[in-house]
């Protein structure tokens, strides 16, 4: 089974902190994606990558940066936390199949409160 | 960009019933996949269902891309599936999954 495996399901920061979340998958897959969950708004797509080092914006890039040094690791960074900042993040990971996104499979989430 | 329109947008259902959830979407794809948020917020993958039908259990998709949706149907439904479900499509050229709003699915004992 594909395991993506999020570093922290809970966490409270404040203004202007800089953050890190961490994911991890199993399965040696090539794409990685990071997505935002905000009620009324749905899913939204952050940064992905589709191989090591590489990155792409997704719909929503302001205000965060990623790190994809290993083929596993996929960080979202936050380099100043704001409020609006609060939301349920969620990373992801597929394997290239037809158009190039594939099966995603995703970490159980982390919910982030930025105070 | 591509609309993903989900239906109904909530579902309360008594436990053994059956269900049939839609997905429409806009324009052409070569990507869909219907996953289920459980009550923790992790999106559990049901089905990637680009074209055709699947089953797995008591849950079954059909997708009919030519006529631009998805269905999912739940049979027997239990407390268990309560949670959202979404539909998430990617357009033919483009590289990113687009999701739909979710159907909230209550199951009462």
């Amino acid at each position: 089974d594909v395991k993506v495996t999020q570093s922290s399901r809970y966490l409270v920061k404040r203004t202007g902190e800089k953050v890190f979340l961490e994911c991890v998958q199993d399965m040696d897959h090539e794409n990685m994606f990071w997505y935002r969950q905000d009620p009324g708004l749905g899913l939204r797509l952050i940064y992905f990558s589709y191989d090591v080092k590489m990155k792409e914006k997704g719909d929503i890039p302001e205000g965060y940066s990623v790190s994809r040094e290993k083929k596993e690791r996929f960080s979202l960074i936050l380099e100043s936390a704001s409020t609006n900042q609060t939301s349920m993040y969620l990373c992801a990971s597929s394997d290239p199949g037809q158009g190039a996104i594939g099966e995603l499979f995703f970490g159980e989430g982390s919910r982030l409160t930025v105070l | 960009g591509i609309q993903v329109e989900q239906s109904p947008p909530d579902l309360i259902l008594q436990e053994g019933a059956n269900s049939t959830l839609r997905c429409n979407f806009s324009d052409s794809v070569n990507n869909l996949q219907w996953f289920h948020q459980n009550p923790w917020g992790q999106l559990i993958n049901l089905f990637y269902i680009p074209s055709g039908t699947k089953q797995n259990g008591r849950l079954s998709a059909t997708t009919v891309a030519t006529e631009r949706y998805s269905l999912l149907y739940i049979s027997s439904s239990q407390t268990t599936d309560s949670g959202v479900y979404f539909c998430a499509v990617k357009q033919t050229g483009a590289n990113n999954l687009f999701f739909g709003t979710g159907t909230r699915l209550t199951v009462i004992p």
